[in-house]
């Protein structure tokens, strides 16, 4: 069984500070990478992926992958209190496109 | 453009009652796909359909039944409802296979209830 792993948190930043949340998962044939956010009562909502080993970057927001450790992470700069959420982890494997979520890491930014 | 159409956003059902979830996407996608959310966990995967006609099981799709006769189309159905299955459910269409990126499109949810 495909298993994605997060810390469900809450994980509580400053503003402004740098917000960062983790994820593993179990299958090494894995090959796309998700991040979604999801406001209370809303839907997800995607707002990163990654494909490829490193860093990859989009606004305020950058996701990092490591296929060998089997870990994938986004890191939130200058993180505002309009970022609370929750942020779910997803992996699909190649050519597969159905994607695996995990239990979401929630996210509270206090001013 | 609407994008991914769920109805009814809210539902109560009785024990052993049945009902259809609606969903229906405009923008062409092949995949499609039924996920349940339980409070404080991620999505679950019920069932997914590549393609009009062609649909299969997900991780939970015991209690449930699907069709796709159309690509815009892909309703739910839950049979004989139970208390476990009260959750939020969520449709959703993907531009699987479709250029680099693949990216989920989510219908805004439905909170079932059953007691």
């Amino acid at each position: 069984q495909k298993e994605v792993e997060q810390n469900s948190g809450p994980l509580s930043v400053p503003e402004g500070a740098i917000a960062s949340l983790n994820c593993t998962y179990s299958d090494r044939g894995s090959q796309s990478f998700f991040w979604y956010r999801q406001y209370s009562g809303k839907s997800p909502e995607l707002i990163m992926s990654i494909y490829s080993n490193g860093d990859k970057e989009d606004g305020r927001f950058t996701a990092q992958l490591n296929k060998a450790s089997q870990y994938v992470s986004l890191l939130i700069r200058d993180s505002q209190p309009s970022d609370s959420a929750t942020y779910l982890c997803a992996v699909s494997s190649g050519g597969s496109y159905i994607p695996t979520f995990g239990r979401g890491t929630s996210l509270i930014v206090h001013p | 453009n609407a994008g991914v159409t769920q109805t009814p956003k809210f539902r109560i059902l009785k024990i052993g009652q049945s009902m259809t979830l609606q969903c229906t996407q405009d923008m062409n996608h092949n995949y499609m796909y039924w996920y349940r959310q339980d409070p404080g966990m991620g999505l679950k995967l019920i069932y997914y359909s590549v393609g009009a006609g062609i649909t299969d099981k997900g991780e939970v799709p015991n209690g449930y039944n699907v069709s796709r006769s159309t690509t815009e189309d892909f309703p739910l159905r839950l049979e004989l409802a139970a208390p476990s299955q009260t959750s939020v459910y969520f449709c959703a269409s993907s531009t699987a296979g479709v250029g680099a990126n693949e990216k989920l499109f989510f219908g805004s949810g439905t909170q079932l209830s059953v007691l």
